[in-house]
């Protein structure tokens, strides 16, 4: 079993849908949460980072957090075509030396 | 602004070959981390550093070495390329203390022939 979990996809939605993308984890020590999104051919750039359990908004992009239930949630809003993407969620415990472990991510494709 | 420079973007290799990946940051970051990205597979690290001359293995260093002479270079080296080792390959590094996880530069995708 890895110890992260994420569904590939592919996801594809119509413009203005709300999006929901989910990780699931095994190792309750992780305490850092990440969601990057990845363009074609570019690097992950990150969105959003949380620490602990608990809810993260910043615009249309929600981050959420269950410890309880080692699961994690981005919540993207009004979604646009430039939302199209790949998502990664990533993790670390404490600060290792800032080692993260990764989901294999969604692939998200919002249409006009 | 962090920036994670890769030194090529894409390249086209031999087997046997051996092929050097470089990276440089320009943050003073003391961690650098490489990558690969395969589809199904996501990103696994093959190796990292926590400081100059000092590296640690990732999940998947076979076939792979490092070099970490400068703080702000970090190389990675295919001793003996061969063509399970076509990927997308992704440096990122990364603060002590700092409030951000790692930046990653755009990748360089390599093809062994």
């Amino acid at each position: 079993q890895k110890e992260v979990e994420q569904d590939p996809g592919p996801l594809s939605v119509p413009e203005g849908a709300i999006v929901s993308l989910n990780c699931t984890y095994s190792n309750s020590a992780f305490q850092y949460f990440m969601w990057y999104r990845q363009y074609s051919r570019k690097g992950p750039e990150l969105l959003m980072y949380t620490y602990s359990s608990g809810n993260k908004e910043d615009g249309r992009f929600t981050a959420q957090v269950d410890k309880s239930s080692k699961y994690i949630s981005l919540f993207i809003r009004d979604s646009q075509p430039s939302d199209s993407a790949t998502y990664l969620c990533a993790m670390r415990i404490g600060n290792q030396g800032g080692k993260l472990i990764f989901g294999q991510g969604t692939e998200l494709s919002v249409k006009p | 602004d962090v920036k994670v420079t890769q030194s090529s973007r894409y390249l086209v290799k031999r087997t046997g070959e051996k092929v050097f990946l470089e990276c440089v940051q320009d943050m003073d970051h003391e961690n650098m981390f490489w990558y690969r990205q395969d589809p199904g597979l996501g990103l696994r690290l093959i190796y990292f550093s926590y400081d100059v001359k000092m590296k640690e293995k990732g999940d998947i260093p076979e076939g792979y070495s490092v070099s970490r002479e400068k703080k702000e270079r970090f190389s990675l080296i295919l001793e003996s390329a061969s063509t399970n080792q076509t990927s997308m390959y992704l440096c990122a590094s990364f603060h002590t203390g700092g409030s951000q996880p790692q930046h990653f530069g755009d990748g360089t995708r390599l093809s062994i022939l």
